[in-house]
């Protein structure tokens, strides 16, 4: 199986702040990363571990290869705070989700 | 627009069954990677099952032999058939798309499953 980890599992952070999340993944996976905030569905931030979804803000990015991925926020917004899962996706296993990084307000 | 929305969530007695629907607009489930993932109360996202383009059906561990996943084309309609359910099966559950990448980029809104005597 997949064992997916993420960290932090809570980030605080202000507005303007630049923000890492790192996600350590099994070898040879794609990596996807996606926001949630309460009561709403996820939504696709970053695919294939460093292209950006349309219509998201370029201050999100995503980098990594391997087995250690990580989405950056450069200069955090209020809309940004939400909480943050990687995804990953093996032809052996299939699908896993990161456990998530809650981003609060400092 | 493309959206996906669900239903046929509720409040179910352990052993008990559901059939979850999916209906989408805007694009065709026979064409694309169909599924179902489920967030628990408070905690993570959990992947689910997924159905392929040409019928192929594949299920995480922890449901394989009591979920089935399903389409309709002509409706348009993905199922999620839930039989012998759990405790642990109590989740939010979402219908999304997986992109050519194996990334989730349209998703439900959610449909609530409750299970407790």
């Amino acid at each position: 199986d997949i064992q997916m980890t993420q960290s932090p599992s809570t980030l605080s952070a202000s507005v303007g702040d630049r923000v890492t999340i790192t996600c350590r993944a099994s070898p040879g996976s794609w990596v996807a990363w996606y926001q949630q905030k309460p009561g709403k569905a996820p939504t696709l931030l970053i695919y294939l571990a460093s292209t950006l979804q349309s219509g998201v803000p370029s201050r999100f990015s995503g980098s990594g290869s391997g087995t250690e991925f990580t989405l950056t926020i450069s200069g955090l917004q209020p809309d940004d705070f939400a909480t943050y899962y990687c995804q990953q996706y093996n032809s052996n296993s299939l699908y896993a989700f990161g456990p998530g990084t809650k981003v609060e307000i400092k | 627009e493309l959206q996906l929305v669900e239903s046929g969530g509720d409040l179910v007695q352990p052993g008990g069954s559901l059939r979850l629907s999916c209906v989408a607009s805007g694009l065709t489930v026979g064409d694309d990677y169909m599924n179902w993932v489920r967030q628990t109360p408070g905690k993570g996202l959990e992947w689910v099952s997924v159905i392929y383009r040409g019928g192929s059906t594949y299920y995480a561990d922890s449901v394989k032999g009591r979920f089935t996943i399903s389409r309709d084309d002509s409706k348009n309609t993905l199922y999620l058939q839930i039989n012998n359910l759990r405790v642990e099966d109590t989740a939010t559950y979402y219908c999304a798309r997986a992109i050519k990448w194996n990334a989730f980029d349209i998703w439900g809104h959610g449909t609530l499953v409750t299970v407790s005597s």
